[in-house]
């Protein structure tokens, strides 16, 4: 089946500091990547997507890099402001007849401290 | 463009009870899903529809949860007899669904509404 695996958070940085977001992921097939961002009392929005190997997905300062080879997906960005205190989601979907639905990982918080 | 639309925002009940809960998604997305937030989980799959089809409903838990698309558009999600584990976040989601512009349906990002928050007591 399909699944995803991120870091676990809390992530607590100061502003300004580098930002790196684990995510590796098994799926059957050949996936989209995805990454989610629920800002609190909000609903889930897209960061950014990378739809084939090697493709980098970039939004806001955040970047990441579809690896195949490692089956990964991390998320990064250079430096971090308190606005973007949220909950990050990676997710993946995968084209079977029809279904194309989400599967996510569990979700990391990030916390950016002034 | 107006955004997936769900109500209520909460809704706190008894177990045993039912509720149901209402998403209007963006004008023209063919494709529709529910899905279940456990706290501190990811989002899981209860089901997708296209136009009013049910492509897959392999994780809707049949017995107490129903889900309907009459006309295409809005849709409803009713949980009878409600349990406390069911308490969560119910979250809709819609996506274009169809070629546009070359971009195949499976690369469609899909756009989420702000949720439902369910409290069993």
């Amino acid at each position: 089946g399909n699944s995803v695996t991120q870091m676990e958070g809390p992530v607590t940085l100061s502003e300004e500091a580098f930002l790196t977001i684990n995510c590796t992921y098994t799926a059957t097939g050949y996936p989209s990547l995805f990454w989610y961002v629920q800002y609190p009392g909000e609903g889930l929005q897209l960061l950014l997507k990378a739809t084939k190997a090697d493709d980098k997905g970039s939004n806001k300062g955040f970047e990441a890099t579809y690896r195949k080879e490692t089956t990964s997906f991390h998320l990064e960005k250079g430096s971090v402001q308190v606005s973007d205190s949220a909950v990050y989601f990676c997710a993946l979907s995968v084209w079977d007849t029809g279904r194309r639905a989400l599967t996510f990982g569990s979700g990391t918080r990030l916390q950016v401290q002034p | 463009e107006a955004g997936v639309a769900q109500s209520p925002r909460y809704k706190i009940i008894e177990k045993r009870q039912s509720v149901a809960f209402w998403c209007n998604p963006i004008s023209g997305h063919a494709t529709l899903y529910w899905y279940q937030q456990i706290l501190g989980q990811g989002p899981k799959l209860l089901i997708q529809f296209q136009n009013n089809g049910v492509v897959d409903d392999s994780q809707l838990p049949k017995d107490r949860f129903s889900a309907e698309r009459l006309k295409g558009v809005d849709s409803t999600l009713k949980i009878q007899p409600a349990k406390l584990e069911d308490s969560a976040v119910y979250l809709c989601a819609s996506s274009l669904g169809r070629l546009d512009r070359g971009l195949r349906a499976s690369n469609q990002p899909q756009h989420f509404g702000d949720g439902t928050r369910l409290s069993i007591l």
